[in-house]
């Protein structure tokens, strides 16, 4: 049971690239969530889907858009990367949205 | 809005010794309280969960905390530590506002354990 996958685990952009962070859980989970972690912040919550077919921002969504590909995957999309958006990135689901929320291992993205 | 306060950022202790881990949240009501676990370069582990019912609550690899209404704490304690603790530890406070809402789930700072020999 693999969980929470995420892919890549690690990228280098230049300032001003696009890329798509993508998150798969085979849990059958409902509800799935984008998170960054910062130095001394903790996780903040970038933009998350209740269920299929929804998505809503969260705390910092700024320079993200998301996609609900289907039950199973939900990515996360920098159309012009800055540097600011240097950090870590975890994807997580959770059966419904008021349920526990298990996390994938990341995505460490740095912007120069 | 709510908030969590980790207020030690970095732990040390000799293995074997006892651990205690404060937390504490700041809500008008009654939360979902989580402790997390991080260890370097991998994601985020659920140790242990309160959402309801008895205020000490047992987790995995040996941890329990213990929801005190009065504090607004929810420390995370272990009797005896092993080196394979050593890791970025998150508390995390839940709230459910009903409707359409989302869990939205707030993190500390997280505190850091350092375990010696």
């Amino acid at each position: 049971n693999a969980g929470v996958t995420q892919t890549p685990k690690f990228q280098v952009l230049k300032t001003g690239q696009s890329m798509t962070l993508q998150c798969a859980q085979d849990m059958n989970h409902n509800s799935m969530y984008w998170y960054r972690q910062d130095p001394g912040m903790g996780l903040r919550l970038i933009y998350y889907s209740a269920s299929e077919g929804t998505t809503d921002k969260g705390e910092v969504p700024n320079g993200y858009n998301v996609s609900r590909l289907n039950k199973r995957e939900f990515s996360l999309r920098l159309e012009s990367a800055a540097p600011s958006q240097t950090s870590v990135y975890f994807c997580a689901s959770s059966r419904t949205r008021t349920e526990t929320q298990y996390f994938g291992p990341g995505t460490r993205l740095l912007v120069l | 809005a709510q908030s969590v306060t980790q207020p030690d950022i970095h732990i040390t202790v000799s293995e074997g010794a006892s651990l205690e881990l404060r937390c504490n949240y700041s809500y008008g009501a009654t939360p979902y309280l989580f402790w997390y676990v991080q260890s370097p370069g991998q994601g985020l582990q659920l140790l242990l969960k309160y959402f309801s019912g008895d205020t000490l609550v047992q987790g995995i690899k040996g941890f329990e905390a213990e929801f005190k209404r009065s504090q607004s704490s929810f420390n995370l304690r272990k009797p005896s530590v092993h080196w394979s603790d050593a890791a970025e530890y998150f508390c995390a406070v839940g709230v459910y506002a009903g409707g359409t809402s989302y869990g939205k789930l707030t993190f500390g700072q997280g505190t850091i354990l350092t375990v010696h020999p």
